[in-house]
């Protein structure tokens, strides 16, 4: 059965910085991951996905790298602002459906 | 154009009522995903709908009934909730028709519903 974990569970860096997200999965027979952003309250809004082939994709300040061997993901933010504040998930789409991590707390404080 | 409408954006219904969320996308996705996530959880998968025809329902009671009138529409109705199902209900949409996901999903801004 697949799992997905997101390490930190939460994270407060000061605005600037550059930061990493984890995710972790236990089946490497995936189809594709997405990251998702959410603010409070909110929908989801995809930010980037990568198919099972792939190793990376970037948008903007934003690069999502995958590891399928590893059974890794990371996504990187560049220079951080305080919009970027919100909860970061990831899915993993394994066995026809998205299996979710936790997601990650991300907060830039100004 | 990669937007999913969901209204209402907020309800607040008896355990007696009826009401109904409604999604629409106009992006030619061939399938579409009810999703219910409570607070701090990730979205748990209620329904796929595959080229307009139901293809998962996991195990969703028959208090809600979903309905896709056509590929641009979905709707979820709901009926003698109880105050347990208060959640935000999310509505996705994406291009490959078999429901597999194995391309983007795009998600709506939900419906907060509670049941009061």
């Amino acid at each position: 059965k697949q799992e997905v974990t997101q390490i930190p569970a939460a994270l407060s860096v000061p605005e600037g910085e550059n930061l990493v997200l984890n995710c972790s999965f236990t089946d490497s027979a995936i189809y594709n991951l997405q990251w998702f952003r959410q603010d409070p309250g909110k929908g989801l809004t995809s930010l980037l996905l990568i198919q099972s082939s792939q190793r990376e994709q970037t948008s903007g300040r934003l690069n999502a790298s995958l590891d399928k061997s590893s059974g890794r993901s990371t996504l990187y933010i560049a220079a951080s602002q305080p919009g970027d504040s919100a909860t970061y998930l990831c899915a993993v789409n394994s066995n026809y459906q998205l299996i979710w991590g936790a997601g990650t707390k991300l907060i830039i404080k100004p | 154009d990669t937007e999913v409408t969901q209204t209402p954006k907020h309800l607040v219904m008896g355990m007696t009522n009826k009401k109904s969320l409604k999604c629409e996308q106009h992006m030619g996705h061939r399938a579409m995903y009810w999703y219910k996530q409570k607070a701090k959880k990730p979205p748990e998968l209620m329904f796929v709908y595959s080229y307009e025809k139901l293809s998962i329902n996991e195990s969703v009671p028959s208090r809600f009934s979903p309905e896709c009138p056509n590929s641009s529409l979905l709707n979820l109705h709901l009926h003698a909730l109880q105050p347990e199902d208060s959640a935000l209900y999310l509505c996705a949409s994406s291009q490959d028709g078999t429901g597999r996901g194995n391309t983007e999903a795009f998600f709506g801004q939900g419906t907060r519903l509670t049941v009061v």
